[in-house]
């Protein structure tokens, strides 16, 4: 159980197109979803949190018009890099959190470069 | 906010030795996850382990919260054990967890 995937695994685009990326909760309910960013052989980065219905909580430093983030059902959360550049390039991985629960379960993560 | 400190930063091990990762946190912690960032980059959770200590075949976890380190054991090590190890802390903040992620050890097991 509380399993979490995202879609695409990896993706290359163009420099100033937009990008989107999937963070589904397969068997549980998500009321609240997690996106961090990591740099190559640095760690994990907390972005943005999202409750189902709301609008996202950006961690300082963070663009959140930059970094759309929507999460408009208890199992998608959705997280839209716009006018990506390749300072963009990097890996980003979701977590989900059942409701209730305070436990993360984390996706595989998305490997984004922008060329 | 909460400081986690992982080492060693690097490991190279022979093939079929044993190693132990070691997770140091600053403050009181409700949970601690160990994970394994593989070549691929893909993140695996190992362990959920607030306290205690836990087993998963050749891997083990330890964590003392009183004395706020974690200790992670590879035995018998294998190639495909090579990658990162990342150490996470969830301290309880509001509704939710917010969890701090550890810089990480890079372990390359040769054969």
């Amino acid at each position: 159980g509380a399993v979490v995937s995202q879609h695409p695994s990896r993706v290359i685009c163009k420099s100033g197109t937009s990008v989107k990326i999937e963070c589904r909760s397969l068997d549980f309910q998500a009321t609240t979803m997690f996106w961090y960013r990591q740099f190559p052989k640095q760690s994990l980065m907390l972005m943005a949190t999202s409750n189902e219905g709301s609008k996202a909580t950006y961690e300082q430093g963070v663009e959140k018009d930059k970094f759309l983030i929507n999460h408009a059902s208890l199992t998608l959360s959705t997280l839209t890099v716009t006018s990506a550049h390749p300072e963009d390039s990097s890996f980003y991985i979701c977590s989900a959190k059942t409701s209730g629960g305070k436990t993360q379960y984390f996706g595989p993560g998305t490997r984004l470069l922008v060329l | 906010g909460i400081q986690v400190e992982q080492s060693p930063p690097d490991l190279i091990l022979q093939e079929g030795a044993n190693s132990t990762l070691r997770c140091n946190f600053s403050d009181s912690v409700n949970n601690l996850q160990w994970f394994h960032q593989n070549p691929w980059g893909q993140l695996i959770n190992l362990f959920y382990i607030p306290s205690g200590t836990k087993q998963n075949g050749r891997l083990s976890a330890t964590t003392v919260a009183t004395e706020r380190y974690s200790l992670l054991y590879i035995s018998s090590s294998q190639t495909t054990d090579s990658g990162v190890y990342f150490c996470a802390v969830g301290v309880n903040s509001g509704g939710y967890q917010k969890v701090t992620f550890g810089i990480g050890t890079k372990l390359q097991v040769i054969p």
